[in-house]
């Protein structure tokens, strides 16, 4: 299983970025897949889960209505688009395969960082 | 949904066993059997340790273990190793289709 996050980078606040994360080594498009991010020095917060087919998703609070998760299942790549980013959306972000029923995350990519600054 | 309460370091020395508690409420784990553990060691992603409350998944000594009581978790480490020294969070799914991380726990090998 690898998971290889891109798409990081500097940006203002409310300005937007997307994540992708390729995916190899397994099935793909069976597997539900989950976004989770880490501030500097603070804990794992999670982030988004989407279904194996795309077809359910779930957010933090925190990011509902801002942050998008979607799934290219013919291209191996899940993505997170992040919409009117805000300071406290600085973090490393994870993507994380989900296992059996989604409720944990059994194989865990390296991270991307996301910094936002004015 | 807040983070599910975790002690913010354990220590303990080389053979011994220590216990990492993790405290949520009647949304998540007390009503879930879907608490997971994970380990990360700094600059690191963070590694599966245990699932659905107890299951070691393949790979993952077992002198790691998991149980619950009520709305707390528990992760006991064994034969305690230097390796062993790491952050450590647990996890739960709540009745709100989300999910929530605990505060996390450093653990010190002495």
């Amino acid at each position: 299983v690898q998971l290889v996050e891109s798409g990081g980078g500097v940006l203002q606040p409310g300005r937007s970025l997307r994540l992708s994360c390729a995916a190899s080594g397994f099935t793909f498009g069976t597997y539900a897949m989950h976004w989770v991010r880490q501030a500097p020095g603070k804990g794992l917060d999670w982030v988004a889960l989407i279904s194996s087919d795309g077809s359910n998703n779930y957010y933090a609070d925190s990011v509902k209505g801002r942050f998008t998760i979607s799934r290219d299942n013919s291209k191996n790549t899940l993505f997170l688009q992040m919409n009117s980013l805000r300071a406290d959306d600085t973090a490393i972000y994870y993507c994380a395969r989900a296992g059996v029923r989604g409720v944990y995350r059994d194989s865990w990519g390296q991270g991307t960082l996301v910094t936002v600054s004015s | 949904q807040s983070a599910l309460t975790q002690p913010a370091s354990v220590s303990g020395s080389p053979g011994q066993s220590i216990t990492i508690s993790c405290t949520g409420t009647s949304s998540d784990i007390g009503t879930y059997n879907y608490v997971s553990w994970y380990q990360q060691h700094p600059g690191k992603a963070p590694k599966l340790m245990i699932y659905d409350v107890t299951d070691r998944p393949s790979g993952v000594s077992n002198r790691f273990s998991g149980s619950k009581s009520g709305n707390t978790a528990s992760l006991t480490v064994s034969g305690l190793q230097a390796e062993d020294e790491a952050d450590y969070y647990c996890s739960s799914y709540t009745s709100s289709n989300t999910f929530v991380f605990g505060t996390g726990t450093k653990v010190t090998v002495l």
